[in-house]
């Protein structure tokens, strides 16, 4: 049974970055791939993009383009986003979600990171 | 990039009822790559239906899905108190975008 843990939450302040995990378990990195999804408060389901370990394609969101960053690691199966120049708005919960037998059939439990001065 | 609309923003029915909502592309959804999700508060999404109409595992079959081209449609055919939840569309081509979400509350 595919499961994917994220990271915990996280205080970012205005203009750094973060790096948020998720790593799978009853299945190898390789096979998957890996979809971010964010979600501001009280808002909708935003897809931010998503990356293949097995040949390290990226496809990014227009609005993301230049400030996120998705890769992962085969050895420990963790894949990671990092998104950089962070602002109030990027206040969300981050998810990383796959395909396994359907499109986002399989997500992570959310990890809020929150932009504070 | 495909922008999916849906409608209406909120739904107030009655536990029993049926309910019928609405995605609009703004172009041709090719091979019906068109999903819906359930969303809970403080949860993850749930994958209910794929390719327009076909239903993930574990989905009761009271939901179903419809349509193709530009023109999609979720229908819980009888509402159960569990149901009351925010629904979202996705298009799942090389890129992916989400409809805005509808609200199934209790009226």
């Amino acid at each position: 049974q595919v499961q994917l843990v994220q990271s915990g939450a996280e205080v970012k302040k205005p203009g750094a970055s973060v790096r948020v995990s998720c790593k799978v378990s009853g299945y190898t990195l390789t096979e998957l791939s890996m979809h971010w999804v964010r979600q501001t408060p009280g808002k909708g389901l935003e897809w931010m993009g998503n990356f293949d370990p097995e040949d390290g394609e990226t496809v990014y969101a227009q609005k993301f383009q230049g400030r996120v960053t998705m890769t992962a690691d085969t050895s420990t199966d963790t894949a990671y986003m990092e998104l950089s120049r962070l602002r109030s708005e990027d206040t969300a919960v981050y998810y990383c979600a796959t395909d396994r037998w359907a499109p986002l059939d399989i997500w992570g439990q959310g990890t809020m990171v929150t932009i504070s001065p | 990039e495909i922008v999916l609309t849906q409608s209406p923003g909120t739904l107030s029915l009655s536990p029993g009822e049926r309910a019928t909502l609405s995605c609009r592309a703004s172009q041709s959804v090719g091979n019906r790559y068109l999903a819906w999700y359930q969303q809970k508060p403080g949860q993850a999404p749930r994958l209910l239906i794929y390719g327009a109409s076909g239903r993930a595992t574990g989905i009761p079959d009271r939901f179903s899905g419809s349509g193709s081209g530009t023109d999609f449609t979720l229908t819980i055919s009888r509402l159960e108190p569990e149901d009351f939840a925010v629904y979202y569309c996705q298009h799942y081509g090389r890129s992916r975008t989400f409809g805005q979400g509808t609200k199934v509350e209790i009226k």
